[in-house]
C-alpha cells in the first residue's frame, strides 16, 4: 500500500476555508485516495474518497493532483466543531481493497 | 438502524486472563475491520474480513484471534491479556463504496 505524509498538525480560524495536505508519491494506479477525520475519541468518521477527478459532498472538497501524487482536503466554512485528527488514507485496488490502514494524520484546531 | 455496535464499553482484565470483543453490524456489509488506538496515536490494524469465511492479519495481529462465521458478527480474541494491549478497539464494517462506520468504541486496561 502506498504510504501518505501529512503535517503533524494545522490551524485555521473560523469561517475561514481549512486545506489540508496529503502527499502520496508512490500511489498506484488503482489505488484510491480517502479521508476520515477523528474527533476526540469518538470513532474515525468518513468524509470523502477519490481515485484521479476532483470531487466534493455535503461536508468537503477533495483535490488531486494530475500525477496524483498529493491531494488536499477542502472544508470550505470550517467551525469549531472541525476541530479533529484528519486521516489521508490510499486504499489498494484489486485484492489489496480489504485492507485499510491509518497513519498519524494531522490535527486540525479551528480557533474563533 | 444500530451500524456498529460493540460490546463491552469498558473492561479491566488482570495479566494472563482472556477475553472476547463483540462487534456486530446490521447493515450487510461484507468488510469489518478491527483497529486499536493507543493515546495519542492514529490507529493501527489488527484483522481484517472482506467476507463471512475470510479473514487477514493487518499490522499488529499478534496476541489477538478473529472469526468471521456470519456476515454480521465479527468477534476479537484476546487469549493471554498483557498490558501492552491496554488500548481502545474500535470496529468498523464497510461496504464496496469504500466509507467504513465505525462502533464507539471497546477501552480495554490490562492490569
Amino acid at each position: 500500500d502506498a504510504k501518505t505524509t501529512q503535517p503533524p498538525s494545522m490551524d485555521c480560524a473560523e469561517g475561514r476555508a481549512a486545506n489540508l495536505p496529503c502527499n502520496h508519491s508512490t500511489i498506484s494506479g488503482n489505488e484510491y485516495v480517502y479521508w476520515y477525520r477523528q474527533i476526540h475519541s469518538q470513532g474515525p468518521q468518513y468524509i470523502i474518497h477519490g481515485l484521479k477527478n476532483n470531487e466534493t459532498n455535503e461536508m468537503a472538497s477533495l483535490i488531486i493532483t494530475e500525477d496524483r501524487k498529493s491531494s488536499t482536503l477542502i472544508l470550505p466554512h470550517a467551525t469549531l466543531r472541525d476541530t479533529a485528527v484528519y486521516y489521508c488514507i490510499v486504499r489498494g485496488g484489486g485484492t489489496s481493497y480489504g485492507k485499510l490502514t491509518f497513519g498519524q494524520g494531522t490535527i486540525l484546531t479551528v480557533h474563533p | 438502524n444500530a451500524g456498529v455496535t460493540q460490546t463491552p464499553k469498558f473492561r479491566i482484565l488482570k495479566i494472563g486472563q482472556s477475553m472476547t470483543l463483540q462487534c456486530t453490524q446490521d447493515m450487510n456489509h461484507n468488510y469489518m475491520y478491527w483497529y486499536r488506538q493507543d493515546p495519542g496515536m492514529g490507529l493501527k490494524l489488527i484483522y481484517y474480513s472482506v467476507g463471512a469465511g475470510i479473514t487477514d492479519k493487518g499490522e499488529v495481529p499478534n496476541g489477538y484471534n478473529v472469526s468471521r462465521s456470519t456476515t454480521e458478527d465479527f468477534p476479537l480474541r484476546l487469549e493471554l491479556a498483557a498490558p501492552s494491549q491496554t488500548s481502545v478497539y474500535f470496529c468498523a464494517a464497510g461496504g464496496t463504496g469504500g466509507e467504513l462506520f465505525f462502533g464507539e468504541g471497546s477501552r480495554l486496561t490490562v492490569l
